[in-house]
């Protein structure tokens, strides 16, 4: 079973510029999460989407950052513009998302960020 | 509000003795638990999890301890080999929202 995709695993720009990031979530996995983890800390939900619609956004900055998942599958991740402070890994991960509780998830590799 | 804790950021073991890695959370409504395995460059991996309604989960060398009442969340590993050197993550669920410690990066010396 192929797990967690993510594009691009590495990239550096410079602050103020945009910058966008992809998640394949398990095939049949109706729930996908993006997570900020900065250097040192545990993973930060950004993002909770169940099938095409948002649980959770709380902790979005939505001034500058956006996500999306068109046909239930497939995410992107966009900051728009980015900050030195959002220098961070981003991780998706994806549940069945059938019992809203003991649920687990499973990781993609990341994409690291570097913002200079 | 760190709501999942890991106090011990490193630990270091001998090849074949307990590894102990424990996490502490403060919300009561948490009902599903779990451990992650972290190596570098690669994202979280799940080990082991464990329901509220029970208080031990075992699997190989992997065992679970949930202590409700103090709500305290322990991971032994038994015996510890050197490949089981990584970062480990706990997390607390309640409703399908998890909530991520600060890890606790797990030396295995040979």
């Amino acid at each position: 079973e192929a797990g967690v995709a993510q594009s691009p695993r590495y990239k550096i720009i410079e602050k103020r510029q945009s910058v966008a990031f992809w998640c394949n979530p398990i095939s049949g996995h109706a729930t996908l999460y993006w997570y900020q983890q900065i250097l040192g800390q545990g993973p930060k939900l950004l993002i909770q989407f169940q099938n095409n619609g948002v649980v959770d956004d709380s902790q979005l900055p939505k001034d500058r950052f956006s996500a999306e998942r068109l046909k239930g599958v497939d995410s992107t991740l966009k900051i728009q513009p980015a900050k030195l402070e959002d220098s961070a890994v981003y991780l998706c991960a994806s549940s069945l998302g059938t019992s809203g509780s003991w649920e687990t998830q499973y990781f993609g590799p990341g994409t690291r960020l570097l913002v200079l | 509000d760190q709501q999942v804790k890991q106090n011990s950021p490193s630990l270091s073991v001998q090849e074949g003795r307990i590894s102990i890695l424990n996490c502490d959370y403060t919300n009561s409504m948490f009902d599903y638990f779990l451990w992650y395995k972290k190596y570098p460059a690669e994202g979280p991996t799940f080990l082991i999890s464990i329901s509220s309604i029970k208080d031990k989960n075992e699997d190989g060398r992997f065992t679970v301890f949930l202590n409700k009442s103090a709500k305290h969340l322990s991971l032994h590993i038994v015996p510890s080999q050197p490949g089981d050197s990584a970062v480990y993550f706990c997390a607390a669920s309640e409703g399908g929202q998890f909530y991520f410690g600060t890890g606790t990066s797990l030396t295995v010396i040979p």
